[in-house]
């Protein structure tokens, strides 16, 4: 099964507001990160954060990291349609050298 | 620019062929790594390799081959013992670090249908 699982599987929203996405993983890890792919397109990276830390921004990104509950949330504030796209959560296990991918978020931010 | 150069961008393959997806860096990356998609889907590993000569299996690797000749590339064979390749495959590539896997940086796709 897959380490890293998000919630929701699809989430539109209208311009404006904020969308939340959470990730849970099921063993140690050494960092977290967010990606985003548009449709027909290669991942983009977004954040990375580490075991050790909690919280990190970007612009309009915020990710906070709770390895107590294995999970972590990726919040767009403001949102514009241009941010409709896939989001991904990858994890770093303590024991690889791989990243592993969840099976994504699917946003639509309506204009 | 430095980026990742994934090539063909489409392909078509008949039953019973191999085909090779190119993938080539020039981020003197060391470690570089092969995804497969399939729609609505996650990524799937299928190989990487953290350093020229040398690859290891991911999750899926049955059906596939690799090879590491150079640093900068990285190609991927789709062979006819893959059962059902079509999809969005998938090149990145990251610089080898301690204390974990850094920020991967991907090539834009190579998309395979099988007629």
């Amino acid at each position: 099964s897959q380490q890293g699982e998000e919630d929701p599987q699809a989430l539109s929203i209208q311009e404006g507001e904020n969308a939340t996405m959470n990730c849970s993983y099921k063993t140690s890890i050494n960092n977290l990160q967010w990606y985003r792919q548009n449709s027909g397109r290669g991942l983009v990276h977004l954040i990375l954060i580490r075991s050790n830390e909690r919280e990190k921004h970007s612009g309009r990104l915020r990710v906070t990291l709770d390895t107590s509950k294995k999970s972590s949330s990726l919040l767009i504030t403001a949102s514009r349609a241009a941010d409709t796209a896939s989001y991904f959560c990858a994890t770093d296990i303590r024991s690889g050298s791989r990243l592993t991918f969840g099976e994504g978020t699917q946003l639509t931010v309506n204009p | 620019d430095g980026g990742i150069t994934q090539s063909p961008k489409y392909l078509f393959r008949k039953e019973g062929q191999n085909v090779t997806l190119s993938c080539e860096q020039n981020l003197n990356h060391d470690a570089m790594y092969w995804y497969r998609q399939d729609p609505g889907q996650g990524l799937r590993l299928i190989y990487y390799s953290q350093i020229v000569n040398d690859f290891q299996k991911g999750d899926i690797a049955e059906g596939y081959s690799v090879s590491r000749e150079k640093k900068e590339s990285f190609p991927l064979t789709v062979t006819s013992a893959q059962k059902n390749p079509t999809a969005f495959y998938l090149c990145a590539s990251t610089q080898r670090a301690s204390g974990g896997t850094g920020e991967l940086f991907f090539g834009e796709g190579s998309r395979l249908t099988v007629l």
